[in-house]
């Protein structure tokens, strides 16, 4: 259980474009998702937190117009990167939380996904 | 000063070795702890979560927490190299809410 999968895993994108990228929870109902990006060699940064059905709630120095987040149902979340720039190129990575993880395993911690290689030209 | 203090590593160590991974916090509010692994290239998996100050083990990791000390610890028992990954530890004030991450240490196990 607890298996949360990212699309795409990889993408190229010349600069001025927008990227799509899809978070889901395939087993469990996430409550809560949160996305993060990852320079090489360094930790996690957060970037925001989404609830399905509200806004998301962005980290500070993180510009919400740039980075769009949509969590339209409990299994799914968006980060749409407008614009794309070269400064832009990274890992992103999701986790999802959610109450009654399928087959009792620890409720309530956050399950990452594969992430997704972003490299803007 | 950072939240988390994680030394980056690398530690390189032989097979079968015990490898004992560290972190330091300042925030005396965390309540919850957690240690993942990341390879490379990959999201990062959840291998130990602990809550409050103790002991956990689970087949060759055991977590410990000393909350009085603000240091929590990943041992790793008979290392192999497939253990080689980045390790993070990650904690937050109440479960559930974010995570602040450490900076991760880069473990070889060599055979």
């Amino acid at each position: 259980g607890a298996v949360v999968s990212q699309h795409p895993s990889r993408v190229i994108c010349k600069s001025g474009t927008s990227v799509k990228i899809e978070c889901r929870s395939l087993d469990f109902q996430a409550t809560t998702m949160f996305w993060y990006r990852q320079f090489p060699k360094q930790s996690l940064m957060l970037m925001a937190t989404s609830n399905e059905g509200s806004k998301a709630t962005y980290e500070q120095g993180v510009e919400k117009d740039k980075f769009l987040i949509n969590h339209a149902s409990l299994t799914l979340s968006t980060l749409t990167v407008t614009s794309a720039h070269p400064e832009d190129s990274s890992f992103y990575i999701c986790s999802a939380r959610g109450g009654g993880v399928a087959g009792g395993a620890i409720s309530d911690t956050q399950y990452f996904g594969p992430g997704t290689r972003l490299t803007v030209l | 000063q950072k939240e988390v203090e994680q030394d980056p590593g690398p530690l390189s160590v032989p097979e079968g070795a015990i490898v004992s991974l560290n972190c330091t916090y300042s925030n005396s509010a965390f309540q919850y702890f957690m240690w993942y692994r990341q390879y490379s290239r990959k999201g990062p998996e959840l291998l130990m979560y602990t809550y409050s100050s103790g002991n956990k083990e689970d087949g060759r990791f055991t977590a410990q927490v000393d909350k009085s000390s603000k240091y929590i610890s990943l041992f790793i028992r008979d290392s192999q190299p497939s253990d080689s990954a980045t390790y993070l530890c990650a904690m937050s004030r109440s479960e559930g809410n974010k995570l602040v991450f450490g900076a991760g240490t880069i473990l070889r196990v060599k055979s």
